[in-house]
């Protein structure tokens, strides 16, 4: 069974642009959950998606949103990108149980200049 | 607010000894309690959970832990550790009441088996 794919692998933006990360989880997976990791402040939880609803949001400001699609891909937006969002993130996938495991992506590493 | 601790931000250990990695949680209730293991340039794996039953857990790669609901803690040990053991070393908790995917993650552990 293939794993949790992210694309694309490398991203470098400018201050102020947007981005959009992609991340199709494993097959059968219905929920979805984006973390950031960072050297400073480790992994923080973005949000988790299942069946296309956002069930759990971490404390980060509005210019990060997600979405899920019907086939459980998901994407992660970050809007008016700031230094400070330069950051590896990751992706998770997960049958949606709470007592379930959750699979991650390699993950996207973005640097913003 | 539920949270992990790590105490420890690395773990030095020769090859063949016994190994340790630290992790306290604070959460309200009975908690679901995992172990991830990232090696350089890769995403996190997982190694084991406990979410309910025996407190000793077994997992991948000869690792084990051991819930301690008095002592909040749940610390992730391999009797005999070996070189290619060495990565950061992540404990996470969920919290089974929040109905969802939130996991908070601990800082991470730096393991460092020697030959």
């Amino acid at each position: 069974k293939a794993g949790v794919t992210q694309t694309p692998r490398y991203l470098i933006k400018t201050r102020g642009q947007q981005v959009t990360l992609s991340c199709s989880p494993i097959s059968g997976h219905r929920s979805v959950s984006w973390y950031q990791q960072t050297p400073g402040q480790g992994l923080q939880f973005l949000f988790e998606y299942f069946s296309e609803t956002q069930r759990n949001k971490g404390n980060f400001p509005g210019r990060f949103s997600g979405r899920q699609f019907s086939n459980s891909r998901s994407e992660m937006n970050v809007s008016t990108l700031e230094l400070g969002d330069s950051a590896l993130y990751l992706c998770a996938s997960s049958l949606g149980n709470l007592v379930y495991e959750q699979y991650f992506g390699p993950g996207t590493r973005l640097t913003v200049t | 607010a539920q949270s992990v601790a790590q105490p420890e931000d690395q773990v030095n250990v020769a090859e063949g000894n016994p190994l340790t990695v630290k992790c306290t949680y604070s959460v309200s209730g009975n908690p679901y309690l995992f172990w991830y293991v990232q090696y350089p340039n890769r995403g996190l794996q997982f190694l084991l959970k406990y979410i309910t039953g025996d407190n000793l857990v077994k997992g991948s790669y000869g690792f084990e832990a051991e819930f301690n609901k008095s002592q909040t803690s749940f610390h992730l040990k391999k009797p005999s550790a070996l070189v290619s053991d060495s990565a950061l070393y992540f404990c996470a908790v969920r919290d089974p009441r929040t109905g969802g995917f939130k996991t908070i993650f601990g800082a991470g552990t730096r393991l460092f088996v020697k030959a």
